[in-house]
């Protein structure tokens, strides 16, 4: 079964500086894809960035790129220039099919 | 464009009761799959309707059942709620690909909040 680690509870980051968010996941699939999504207190769940587990490229999505190690089973956020708009939770979720699977979340608070 | 629209926002039930969340894909989606999660975890999936059927299912028990209408729209049932039941539920929709796979792009509504006391 597909599993997904988010080890960082909760981070803060300085208003206009980096942070970076890690996830992990466990898959015997080859094809899949993988998303980061946003969740504000609206609660409505937002997609950051997503990434096809066949594309070598890192995706980028102006402020918000990915480190997808693959063989690693790795697939980090970082947030350049964080805003105090980015304030929220974060999901990292695996797709193969019909099933997404989430993380646990990570509370990311930018401090002005 | 109107986005994935839930209603309603909030609910309040006893444990015993059953209740009916509803939901509207985003226009030219045809594919709905419901998602609870639990104070403080990520969503889990509870299954997925497309063409009026269940396509996949998660680890929900049988108390979970759900429709989908011809217009797209859905519907979550729960029966005999239980304290554990109080959660957000989230709907996502998507489209079938030609090909018969799904999109992988989900889009979410704002959700139901359903507390059980």
């Amino acid at each position: 079964a597909q599993t997904v680690t988010q080890s960082q509870p909760e981070m803060s980051v300085q208003e206009a500086e980096t942070v970076t968010l890690s996830c992990t996941y466990d898959t015997s699939e080859n094809n899949y894809y993988l998303f980061w999504y946003k969740q504000p207190p609206s609660r409505q769940m937002i997609l950051v960035i997503r990434q096809e587990a066949y594309k070598q490229q890192n995706a980028t999505e102006n402020r918000f790129s990915v480190n997808f190690q693959k063989a690693a089973k790795s697939f980090s956020l970082k947030i350049s220039d964080s805003q105090l708009g980015d304030t929220a939770m974060y999901f990292c979720a695996f797709r193969n099919n019909n099933d997404m699977r989430f993380g646990a979340g990570t509370r990311l608070t930018v401090k002005p | 464009d109107a986005g994935v629209t839930q209603s309603p926002t909030h609910l309040i039930k006893t444990r015993g009761q059953q209740v009916t969340l509803r939901c509207s894909p985003k226009s030219g989606h045809d594919t709905v799959s419901w998602y609870q999660q639990a104070l403080g975890q990520g969503p889990q999936f509870i299954f997925q309707y497309y063409e009026e059927e269940e396509r996949q299912r998660g680890n929900f028990p049988d108390r979970f059942s759900g429709h989908q209408f011809p217009n797209y729209s859905s519907e979550l049932n729960v029966n005999a709620l239980l304290l554990g039941d109080s959660a957000l539920y989230l709907c996502a929709s998507s489209f079938m690909r030609g090909d018969g796979t799904p999109n992988e792009k989900l889009f979410f509504g704002s959700g139901t909040q359903l507390s059980v006391l």
